[in-house]
């Protein structure tokens, strides 16, 4: 256990509107991550941060924004929510011997109608 | 870039036989290699990595998978399927000198029959 929460666990919102989803840790990790999980996709990285302020984007980082003003917090935002964008979404942190493994968070099931 | 491709979309065995995912990798660098597992409506959890030590790596509930250079691949392995096995797999390459970078697979379903 990373010490890794998300939330909300569940929701779900309408075309248009904007959802923020937040991540947060308790061990001060300066790596975290955002994917979604799509069936046949596997995770694919939405965008990272390597420190507070510091972010970069992933492999489907359009129709997604990131935030980190805290080390123990990266919160994802959908601008304007769509339907290609109903996912499990996943938070990760960098941590363990080497710091080159990652642990993963319980999700967050997004569905946009 | 790295690239990850699982050979099995899905791999059905029956209980006590031996389980074999196959993955294999791309990478120009030095590779992390990890295995996952998702249960249904879980999160994902390590079951074990190569990170250059041993090539034969041993992992959490009897899992193992071999580092193999020559053939770019890190097939997972378990003598004896338990039903407590079924889930989602995932192979995810990283590359050590860019380890920011974590590229998965799309993953293998294993069914354990009773």
């Amino acid at each position: 256990d990373a010490g890794i929460t998300q939330s909300p666990r569940h929701k779900v919102t309408e075309t248009g509107t904007p959802v923020t989803l937040r991540c947060h840790q308790t061990e001060n990790h300066r790596y975290m991550y955002w994917y979604r999980q799509d069936p046949g996709h596997g995770l694919r990285l939405i965008h990272y941060s390597y420190g507070v302020k510091d972010t970069d984007k992933g492999e489907v980082s359009d129709g997604y924004s990131v935030s980190r003003s805290k080390t123990e917090d990266f919160l994802l935002t959908l601008e304007s929510a769509t339907s290609s964008q109903t996912s499990v979404y996943f938070c990760a942190i960098r941590a363990g011997q080497g710091t080159d493994t990652q642990y993963f968070g319980p999700g967050t099931r997004l569905t946009v109608l | 870039a790295q690239s990850v491709t699982q050979l099995d979309s899905h791999v059905s065995v029956s209980e006590g036989t031996p389980v074999l995912l196959r993955c294999n990798y791309s990478s120009s660098y030095s590779p992390s290699l990890f295995w996952y597992v998702q249960h249904p409506n879980k999160g994902l959890q390590l079951l074990l990595k190569y990170t250059s030590a041993a090539t034969l790596v041993k992992g959490i509930n009897g899992f193992e998978a071999e580092f193999k250079k020559s053939e770019t691949s890190f097939h997972l392995t378990k003598p004896s399927a338990h039903m407590s096995d079924a889930a989602e797999y995932f192979c995810v390459v990283s590359e050590r000198n860019y380890g920011q970078n974590f590229v998965f697979g799309p993953g293998t379903r294993l069914s354990v029959l009773p």
